[in-house]
């Protein structure tokens, strides 16, 4: 089993759509976690980090679910700009070492 | 402006060829961190320092070797023993090791086998 386990995608919703990208994570003891935007052939950039009161930012809403190990990315009316590959990350371990989902990639449609 | 830097942005390497991939940050940050990204995949660590002059393997270190000599530099050699080095490369750095801390990544060196 992977240790972050996201959905591939593609995801391809229509301008003003709303859409939410799960996660689920492996070790129970991990200790933070983070949604991180990747545009093509372009490094990861932050978007958020994700708190367990749950936490928003504009139109993005970040959730966490310790009991159940899962993590969530809600995007409010979507804009074409928010195409790209949304990749969910988690810091775990004595050496607190992050560990990379494989990414949800998301394409708005006009 | 501060940042991290990588360099090249695309490297060619022939069969048996050592190559070197340069990573600079001017942030004043302790922690810097090599990843490799193949397609449709996520990061996965190569190597990490948490200070100078010292570094610890990652998940798939095999193949690599790196040094931190200055707390600015952490270049990453890409030996002839990685038998299949084609990839996306990317440089990070965080201010404190494993903290809270965003990592920042730099823009990535695209590295192809001829």
């Amino acid at each position: 089993r992977k240790e972050v386990e996201q959905d591939p995608g593609p995801f391809n919703v229509p301008e003003g759509a709303t859409v939410a990208f799960n996660c689920t994570y492996s070790n129970s003891a991990s200790q933070s976690f983070f949604w991180y935007r990747q545009d093509c052939r372009k490094e990861p950039k932050l978007l958020m980090s994700v708190y367990s009161s749950g936490n928003e930012d504009g139109r993005f809403t970040a959730q966490l679910n310790r009991a159940s190990q899962y993590i969530s990315l809600l995007i409010r009316d979507s804009k074409l700009s928010d195409s790209a590959t949304y990749l969910c990350v988690v810091l775990s371990g004595s050496a607190r070492q992050l560990t990379f989902g494989s990414g949800t990639q998301l394409t708005v449609l006009p | 402006d501060g940042g991290i830097t990588q360099s090249p942005k695309y490297l060619f390497r022939k069969e048996g060829q050592n190559v070197t991939l340069s990573c600079e940050q001017n942030l004043n940050h302790d922690a810097m961190y090599w990843y490799r990204q193949d397609p449709g995949q996520g990061l996965r660590l190569i190597y990490y320092s948490q200070i100078v002059n010292d570094f610890q393997k990652g998940d798939i270190a095999e193949g690599y070797s790196v040094s931190r000599e200055k707390k600015e530099s952490f270049p990453l050699t890409v030996t002839s023993a990685q038998k299949n080095p084609t990839a996306f490369y990317l440089c990070a750095s965080t201010r404190a090791a494993g903290g809270q801390e965003t990592q920042y990544f730099g823009p990535g060196t695209r590295l192809l086998v001829l």
